[in-house]
Protein backbone atom coordinates (compact mmCIF):
# COMPACT_ATOMS: atom_id res chain seq x y z
CA UNK A 1 0.00 0.00 0.00
CA UNK A 2 0.96 3.93 -0.13
CA UNK A 3 3.41 4.77 2.73
CA UNK A 4 4.29 8.37 3.73
CA UNK A 5 7.31 8.40 5.52
CA UNK A 6 8.34 11.45 7.94
CA UNK A 7 11.54 11.89 9.25
CA UNK A 8 12.93 12.33 11.86
CA UNK A 9 9.96 11.08 14.37
CA UNK A 10 11.33 13.28 16.82
CA UNK A 11 13.64 16.06 17.51
CA UNK A 12 14.70 18.13 20.45
CA UNK A 13 16.54 21.39 20.08
CA UNK A 14 17.31 24.54 21.77
CA UNK A 15 14.59 28.08 21.43
CA UNK A 16 15.77 30.09 18.51
CA UNK A 17 17.08 27.03 16.39
CA UNK A 18 15.20 26.09 13.21
CA UNK A 19 14.19 22.36 12.31
CA UNK A 20 13.13 20.95 9.27
CA UNK A 21 10.63 17.99 8.87
CA UNK A 22 10.50 15.92 5.99
CA UNK A 23 7.12 14.16 4.25
CA UNK A 24 7.81 12.27 1.49
CA UNK A 25 5.37 9.69 -0.44
CA UNK A 26 7.26 6.09 -1.07
CA UNK A 27 5.08 4.98 -3.88
CA UNK A 28 2.96 7.61 -5.06
CA UNK A 29 3.43 10.79 -6.40
CA UNK A 30 1.76 13.83 -4.31
CA UNK A 31 0.40 16.85 -5.84
CA UNK A 32 -0.92 18.25 -2.25
CA UNK A 33 0.11 17.08 1.08
CA UNK A 34 -1.12 18.74 4.06
CA UNK A 35 0.66 19.28 7.90
CA UNK A 36 -1.06 19.00 10.84
CA UNK A 37 -0.14 20.01 14.47
CA UNK A 38 -1.46 17.92 17.82
CA UNK A 39 -0.90 19.64 21.05
CA UNK A 40 -1.18 17.18 24.34
CA UNK A 41 -4.88 15.87 24.63
CA UNK A 42 -5.71 18.17 21.18
CA UNK A 43 -7.15 17.25 17.81
CA UNK A 44 -5.29 17.41 15.35
CA UNK A 45 -5.36 21.33 13.49
CA UNK A 46 -4.65 21.88 10.29
CA UNK A 47 -1.57 24.16 9.29
CA UNK A 48 -0.97 24.52 5.90
CA UNK A 49 -1.54 22.60 2.69
CA UNK A 50 2.00 22.58 0.71
CA UNK A 51 1.07 22.63 -3.41
CA UNK A 52 4.22 20.85 -5.44
CA UNK A 53 5.43 24.02 -7.18
CA UNK A 54 3.75 26.57 -5.91
CA UNK A 55 2.80 28.68 -2.11
CA UNK A 56 1.42 26.61 -0.04
CA UNK A 57 -1.91 27.86 1.74
CA UNK A 58 -2.29 28.68 5.57
CA UNK A 59 -4.48 28.12 7.60
CA UNK A 60 -5.47 31.19 9.58
CA UNK A 61 -3.56 31.98 12.61
CA UNK A 62 -0.56 30.10 11.37
CA UNK A 63 2.32 32.05 10.35
CA UNK A 64 3.85 31.42 7.14
CA UNK A 65 7.75 33.24 8.34
CA UNK A 66 7.93 31.02 10.80
CA UNK A 67 6.82 27.80 9.44
CA UNK A 68 8.30 27.50 5.98
CA UNK A 69 7.03 25.19 3.75
CA UNK A 70 8.72 23.66 0.60
CA UNK A 71 7.41 21.25 -1.87
CA UNK A 72 10.13 21.07 -4.23
CA UNK A 73 9.13 17.92 -5.65
CA UNK A 74 6.01 15.84 -6.21
CA UNK A 75 7.31 13.37 -3.25
CA UNK A 76 8.57 15.59 -0.27
CA UNK A 77 7.45 18.70 1.22
CA UNK A 78 9.66 20.11 4.04
CA UNK A 79 8.25 22.15 6.93
CA UNK A 80 10.70 24.19 8.36
CA UNK A 81 10.19 25.99 12.00
CA UNK A 82 12.10 28.57 12.21
CA UNK A 83 13.46 30.43 15.41
CA UNK A 84 11.80 27.72 17.35
CA UNK A 85 10.47 28.47 20.68
CA UNK A 86 9.20 26.22 23.68
CA UNK A 87 5.31 26.71 22.94
CA UNK A 88 6.39 25.65 19.31
CA UNK A 89 6.72 21.78 21.61
CA UNK A 90 4.12 19.75 19.76
CA UNK A 91 3.71 16.69 17.42
CA UNK A 92 3.39 17.50 13.75
CA UNK A 93 1.93 15.27 11.26
CA UNK A 94 1.78 15.20 7.31
CA UNK A 95 -0.44 13.42 5.09
CA UNK A 96 -0.89 12.95 1.71
CA UNK A 97 -3.10 11.10 -1.12
CA UNK A 98 -2.74 9.59 -4.17
CA UNK A 99 -4.93 11.61 -5.65
CA UNK A 100 -7.71 14.28 -4.82
CA UNK A 101 -10.31 13.66 -2.74
CA UNK A 102 -9.22 10.35 -1.97
CA UNK A 103 -8.54 8.27 1.26
CA UNK A 104 -5.02 10.21 3.10
CA UNK A 105 -1.90 8.45 4.23
CA UNK A 106 -0.15 9.57 6.95
CA UNK A 107 3.37 9.61 8.05
CA UNK A 108 4.17 8.91 11.51
CA UNK A 109 4.74 12.24 13.11
CA UNK A 110 7.13 14.25 14.51
CA UNK A 111 7.74 14.72 18.06
CA UNK A 112 9.22 18.34 18.71
CA UNK A 113 10.91 19.26 21.80
CA UNK A 114 12.20 23.32 22.30
CA UNK A 115 14.48 23.87 25.02
CA UNK B 1 -19.51 24.73 19.28
CA UNK B 2 -16.85 21.96 17.09
CA UNK B 3 -18.36 21.33 13.93
CA UNK B 4 -16.95 17.87 14.76
CA UNK B 5 -18.42 16.17 17.66
CA UNK B 6 -17.11 13.03 18.81
CA UNK B 7 -18.51 10.47 21.76
CA UNK B 8 -17.96 9.42 23.69
CA UNK B 9 -14.16 10.81 24.51
CA UNK B 10 -12.77 8.09 26.67
CA UNK B 11 -13.97 4.42 26.77
CA UNK B 12 -13.28 1.36 28.26
CA UNK B 13 -14.32 -1.62 27.44
CA UNK B 14 -13.42 -5.81 27.86
CA UNK B 15 -12.18 -8.02 25.00
CA UNK B 16 -15.16 -9.54 22.98
CA UNK B 17 -17.24 -6.36 23.48
CA UNK B 18 -19.01 -4.40 21.04
CA UNK B 19 -18.16 -1.08 20.28
CA UNK B 20 -19.67 1.90 19.11
CA UNK B 21 -18.00 5.25 18.48
CA UNK B 22 -20.44 8.43 17.76
CA UNK B 23 -19.38 11.31 15.45
CA UNK B 24 -21.78 14.28 14.57
CA UNK B 25 -21.26 17.25 12.39
CA UNK B 26 -22.74 20.46 11.82
CA UNK B 27 -21.63 21.49 8.26
CA UNK B 28 -22.72 20.24 4.99
CA UNK B 29 -19.97 17.68 3.86
CA UNK B 30 -18.28 15.83 0.72
CA UNK B 31 -16.58 12.97 2.99
CA UNK B 32 -16.02 11.79 6.15
CA UNK B 33 -12.90 9.74 7.30
CA UNK B 34 -12.46 7.28 10.24
CA UNK B 35 -8.96 7.15 11.01
CA UNK B 36 -7.08 5.13 14.03
CA UNK B 37 -4.15 7.22 16.01
CA UNK B 38 -1.83 4.57 18.15
CA UNK B 39 -0.17 5.58 20.97
CA UNK B 40 3.22 7.00 19.08
CA UNK B 41 1.11 9.18 17.43
CA UNK B 42 0.83 7.70 14.31
CA UNK B 43 -2.34 7.58 11.96
CA UNK B 44 -3.91 5.02 10.26
CA UNK B 45 -6.75 5.75 8.04
CA UNK B 46 -9.78 3.10 8.13
CA UNK B 47 -12.24 4.18 6.53
CA UNK B 48 -13.59 7.63 4.10
CA UNK B 49 -17.35 7.37 3.07
CA UNK B 50 -19.46 9.71 2.10
CA UNK B 51 -22.61 7.20 2.04
CA UNK B 52 -24.24 4.40 3.25
CA UNK B 53 -21.79 1.78 5.30
CA UNK B 54 -18.08 0.28 4.85
CA UNK B 55 -17.28 -2.65 6.56
CA UNK B 56 -13.75 -4.24 6.57
CA UNK B 57 -12.68 -7.00 9.00
CA UNK B 58 -13.92 -6.36 12.30
CA UNK B 59 -14.67 -2.67 11.72
CA UNK B 60 -17.85 -1.13 10.30
CA UNK B 61 -18.84 2.54 9.63
CA UNK B 62 -21.89 4.14 8.68
CA UNK B 63 -23.20 7.46 7.75
CA UNK B 64 -26.36 9.16 7.71
CA UNK B 65 -26.00 12.33 5.42
CA UNK B 66 -29.74 13.65 6.59
CA UNK B 67 -28.85 13.20 10.35
CA UNK B 68 -25.10 14.38 9.73
CA UNK B 69 -24.24 11.26 11.95
CA UNK B 70 -21.47 8.35 11.62
CA UNK B 71 -20.71 5.49 13.87
CA UNK B 72 -17.82 3.42 13.97
CA UNK B 73 -18.64 -0.02 15.27
CA UNK B 74 -15.78 -2.73 16.26
CA UNK B 75 -17.22 -6.27 16.61
CA UNK B 76 -15.17 -8.80 19.04
CA UNK B 77 -12.78 -5.99 20.53
CA UNK B 78 -9.38 -7.22 20.74
CA UNK B 79 -6.68 -4.92 23.33
CA UNK B 80 -4.48 -4.10 20.54
CA UNK B 81 -8.00 -2.07 19.32
CA UNK B 82 -6.95 0.25 22.15
CA UNK B 83 -6.24 3.86 20.10
CA UNK B 84 -7.85 6.96 19.37
CA UNK B 85 -10.27 6.71 16.79
CA UNK B 86 -10.21 10.50 14.99
CA UNK B 87 -13.48 11.18 13.15
CA UNK B 88 -12.45 14.16 10.57
CA UNK B 89 -15.07 15.30 7.88
CA UNK B 90 -14.29 17.07 4.48
CA UNK B 91 -16.62 20.24 3.56
CA UNK B 92 -18.80 20.53 0.64
CA UNK B 93 -17.06 22.97 -2.44
CA UNK B 94 -14.08 21.13 -3.24
CA UNK B 95 -11.56 21.75 -0.51
CA UNK B 96 -9.81 18.86 0.60
CA UNK B 97 -9.07 20.32 3.86
CA UNK B 98 -10.38 18.04 7.21
CA UNK B 99 -11.93 19.22 10.03
CA UNK B 100 -11.28 16.87 13.14
CA UNK B 101 -13.12 15.90 16.41
CA UNK B 102 -11.08 15.77 19.70
CA UNK B 103 -11.19 11.87 19.15
CA UNK B 104 -12.00 8.82 21.27
CA UNK B 105 -9.95 7.28 23.68
CA UNK B 106 -10.41 3.03 23.57
CA UNK B 107 -9.03 1.01 25.96
CA UNK B 108 -9.67 -2.92 25.23
CA UNK B 109 -8.71 -4.65 28.45
CA UNK B 110 -8.20 -8.56 28.55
Amino acid sequence: GAVVSQHPSWVICKSGTSVKIECRSLDFQATTMFWYRQFPKQSLMLMATSNEGSKATYEQGVEKDKFLINHASLTLSTLTVTSAHPEDSSFYICSASRQAYSPLHFGNGTRLTVT
Amino acid sequence: KNEVEQSPQNLTAQEGEFITINCSYSVGISALHWLQQHPGGGIVSLFMLSSGKKKHGRLIATINIQEKHSSLHITASHPRDSAVYICAVRSQGGSEKLVFGKGTKLTVNP
